[in-house]
């Protein structure tokens, strides 16, 4: 069946550190993938998204390429903020109309 | 545009006993989906509804959670009787493919501590 593999949590890194968080997933045909962010107290919000291969998704400075050669879809960003501490699923569909499967999520925390 | 909106936000229930909540998606999605929640992992899908014909609920267990969509717009899951392990936060989801791809819309959740 279809899963994703993310990196163990927690995080932690400095303010303005270097960020990746390994995502991998397991599925037949061509899945869409998905970063979801959960902030402190708040629910799952959309990162940023990618529908098929080699195509980059890119929100509030973060980024993550579809790698079907790798079967990957890792979350980078160059500079982490205090504010960007949360919670991050990474996520595949494979049709629409089926179900949606999420990672267990990675923690992260910056620290000023 | 409204965002989903789900209620209670928060419930308190001993084991046995009852719980319904509710969820109302943003208008025009189609498709609604429910999830679980349990603390440090992602969450699982229960079931999802096109309209208000069920497309999946192969993880929903049936002995104890129910879910309707009447009229393909609004529903409600409830659990019945509750145990321990139900405690956690039940996520409204809807989607639209038409306007958004396959993106998700999660409402703020209901936390449920069963004791």
């Amino acid at each position: 069946g279809n899963s994703v593999t993310q990196m163990e949590g927690p995080v932690t890194l400095s303010e303005e550190a270097f960020l990746t968080i390994n995502c991998t997933y397991t599925a037949t045909g061509y899945p869409s993938l998905f970063w979801y962010v959960q902030y402190p107290g708040e629910g799952l919000q959309l990162l940023l998204k990618a529908t098929k291969a080699d195509d980059k998704g890119s929100n509030k400075g973060f980024e993550a390429t579809y790698r079907k050669e790798t079967t990957s879809f890792h979350l980078e960003k160059g500079s982490v903020q205090v504010s960007d501490s949360a919670v991050y699923f990474c996520a595949l569909i494979r049709n629409y109309g089926q179900n949606f499967v999420f990672g267990p999520g990675t923690r992260l925390s910056v620290l000023p | 545009e409204a965002g989903v909106a789900q209620s209670p936000r928060y419930k308190i229930i001993e084991k046995r006993q009852s719980v319904a909540f509710w969820c109302n998606p943003i208008s025009g999605h189609a498709t609604l989906y429910w999830y679980q929640q349990i603390l440090g992992q992602g969450p699982k899908l229960l079931i999802q509804f096109q309209n208000n014909g069920v497309v999946d609920d192969s993880q929903l267990p049936k002995d104890r959670f129910s879910a309707e969509r009447l009229k393909g717009v609004d529903s409600t899951l409830k659990i019945q009787p509750a145990k321990l392990e139900d405690s956690a936060v039940y996520l409204c989801a809807s989607s639209s493919a038409r306007r958004d791809g396959y993106e998700q819309y999660f409402g703020p959740g209901t936390r449920l501590t069963v004791t």
